[in-house]
Order: C-alpha cells, then sequence, then structure tokens
C-alpha cells in the first residue's frame, strides 16, 4: 500500500457541481493530515488541515476516517477559480516530514 | 509575517554542468527546511531536510547535495546534472511555533537540463 494515495482523477465538472476526493493513508499513527491546493506551474498552499473528524470552510469541508483511514475533500458549488490540483499530505512523523499524495486535478467548466 | 524566497525562477542547463539552487526565509528562526522536487505530472518528493546549520538529511539517493551554511539559508547542488534531474524544485519551512507541521513553500525553480 502507498504511504498516501488518491483518486486518479482527473475530475472535469460543471461550476455549480458538488465534487469529492478521496485520499488513503497507511500511517496508523498519523495525527493530522492536510489538503493543499497547487495551480498549474505554482507552489503548493495550504487549503484546510484536519486534526479530529473533519474540518469546514466556506464551501469545502475536510472529513477524517480514522478506522479506514482516509480523508475526503468535499468541494460545494464549485467555481471556475477552484480548477488546480489538490493534494492529500500525511506527516511522516512529527519532525516536519509530510508525505504527499500524487494529486488530484480538477477542471471546473462553465 | 514571514517569507521563503527561491531563485532563480527558471532555469535552462546542459547536462554534465553544474547546478545550485539558493532559499532564503525571512521572518523566522531556527526552522526546518526542506527540499522537493516535482517531475512533470508527479507528485511532490522529498529530496533533503534540515533542522538546524550544518544539518542535512537526504531522503533519497542521487545526484544532488543541500547544504545551510546559514540558519535561515538553504542550498541544493549538483556537480554534474543528469537530464532526469528536470523538474520544478520547491523550497519549504516549518517551525514548532506555528501550525503543527504546515509547511510553507517558495514559489520555486523550473529547471530544464538538455
Amino acid at each position: 500500500r502507498k504511504e498516501v494515495e488518491q483518486d486518479p482523477g482527473p475530475f472535469n465538472v460543471p461550476e455549480g457541481a458538488t465534487v469529492a476526493f478521496n485520499c488513503t493513508y497507511s500511517n496508523s499513527a498519523s495525527q493530522s493530515f492536510f489538503w493543499y491546493r497547487q495551480d498549474c506551474r505554482k507552489e503548493p498552499k495550504l487549503l484546510m488541515s484536519v486534526y479530529s473528524s473533519g474540518n469546514e470552510d466556506g464551501r469545502f469541508t475536510a472529513q477524517l476516517n480514522r478506522a479506514s483511514q482516509y480523508i475526503s475533500l468535499l468541494i460545494r458549488d464549485s467555481k471556475l477559480s477552484d480548477s488546480a490540483t489538490y493534494l492529500c499530505v500525511v506527516p511522516y512523523n512529527q519532525g516536519g516530514k509530510l508525505i504527499f499524495g500524487q494529486g488530484t486535478e480538477l477542471s471546473v467548466k462553465p | 509575517s514571514q517569507t521563503i524566497h527561491q531563485w532563480p525562477a527558471t532555469l535552462v542547463q546542459p547536462v554534465g554542468s553544474p547546478l545550485s539552487l539558493e532559499c532564503t526565509v525571512e521572518g523566522t528562526s531556527n526552522p526546518n527546511l526542506y527540499w522537493y522536487r516535482q517531475a512533470a505530472g508527479r507528485g511532490l518528493q522529498l529530496l533533503f531536510y534540515s533542522v538546524g546549520i550544518g544539518q542535512i538529511s537526504s531522503e533519497v539517493p542521487q545526484n544532488l547535495s543541500a547544504s545551510r551554511p546559514q540558519d535561515r539559508q538553504f542550498i541544493l547542488s549538483s556537480k554534474k546534472l543528469l537530464l532526469s534531474d528536470s523538474g520544478f524544485y520547491l523550497c519549504a519551512w516549518w517551525t514548532s511555533g506555528g501550525s503543527y507541521n504546515e509547511q510553507f513553500f517558495g514559489p520555486g525553480t523550473r529547471l530544464t537540463v538538455l
């Protein structure tokens, strides 16, 4: 099992759609998780952190299922500006090392 | 506020030439620093990380090396570039004083080896 594995994508959705990405991780000891957003040819930027069962920020909801070792990201009412690659990130240890998933590309169309 | 700088932004180098990429952080002290590489269409691969001046941990065997001559300076080097070294190189920082394990990335250097 890969350390962090994401839906392969790409996801092509119309504006206003709801889309969900899944991510599984192998390290059952991980305590915190992150979703980063990466625009084309740009650096990744933190979108959401997940420390307990979930987190919600406007149209974005991240959920954590520790028993099944997966994290999901739900985007409601998709906007054109949501088009990007979404990276699932799991800490390797407590020293700041992170393991990045391959990313899921989202394209929101008019 | 903290900022992170990388230069150059883009670089085209011939095979066999040397490489030096620089990363500097402002507005924080004693950060952990990281070098990642992202090949075209691939995820981020951690290359090196450093917890302090002169302390470097290598994650994957390769022809690259890293150095940390000052607290807020991190340098990625190669004596002879390979075609496979092409990619998007990202520097990142983290401190225990910030959000747990959240890393902040620089703007990156896009390297093409011909």
